[in-house]
């Protein structure tokens, strides 16, 4: 079945260090990927998109993506995180010609 | 100024009472959107719509409505409101089908 899956519910950092968030697809053309953060209380907000081209895109804050048609992934990536990027990241994926289908979200906690 | 704006806030609903969520958004786009949230999950679709005075069925349309009355204003109707309906509604837009959606800062549904 087609699907959207981020495997990491809930992922803890300390302030500082790197992250990486994962999210992988089960379509069978390359589609168009998204990565939204809501922050407590708030809406979805766009931190990023890829349609084609360079598979590694950069983003709002420091966030890139990265597109990889082989594993059918596009992991969202941050080199220093800090305690303000605590929020719930959700990847999305549009296949040509269906709707955009988000995943089930990952909690990201960053400790001071 | 936010530019989709979704009213009330929050609202308490009694089991079968009619319940009506309104977004009102001023991007100027074609399409928008109705999702709904439960709590550790990502966004299912509802309902949308593309052009005033039509909408299309989504991927949980069953229990729900939807009113396009112009470009700018698109309703979510809940003739018999259940506590399965119980959960965080975000409605949204954008421009083309596949570009980025643009969100209210959803609306808090209870259900007793």
């Amino acid at each position: 079945a087609q699907s959207v899956t981020q495997p990491d519910a809930r992922v803890t950092v300390s302030e500082g260090a790197s992250l990486q968030l994962r999210c992988k697809y089960s379509y069978s053309a390359t589609p168009y990927l998204f990565w939204y953060v809501q922050y407590p209380r708030q809406g979805l907000q766009l931190l990023l998109k890829y349609y084609s081209g360079d598979p590694v895109v950069q983003g709002v804050n420091g966030f890139e993506a990265e597109f990889s048609k082989s594993n059918s992934s596009f992991h969202l990536r941050k080199a220093s995180v800090h305690w303000s990027d605590s929020a719930v990241y959700f990847c999305a994926v549009r296949p040509a010609g269906a709707k955009l289908t988000f995943g089930g979200g990952t909690r990201l906690t960053v400790r001071p | 100024e936010a530019a989709v704006t979704q009213s009330p806030r929050s609202k308490v609903a009694v089991t079968g009472g009619k319940v009506t969520l309104s977004c009102h958004q001023t991007n100027n786009h074609d399409y928008m959107y109705w999702y709904r949230q439960d709590t550790g999950h990502g966004l299912r679709l509802i309902h949308y719509s593309y052009v005033a005075d039509s909408t299309e069925k989504g991927d949980i349309p069953d229990g729900y409505k939807a009113s396009r009355p112009s470009q700018e204003n698109f309703s979510l109707i809940l003739e018999l409101a259940s506590l399965s309906q119980t959960a965080v509604y975000f409605c949204a837009s954008s421009d083309w089908g596949g570009a980025t959606l643009y969100f209210g800062s959803g609306t808090r549904l209870t259900v007793l």
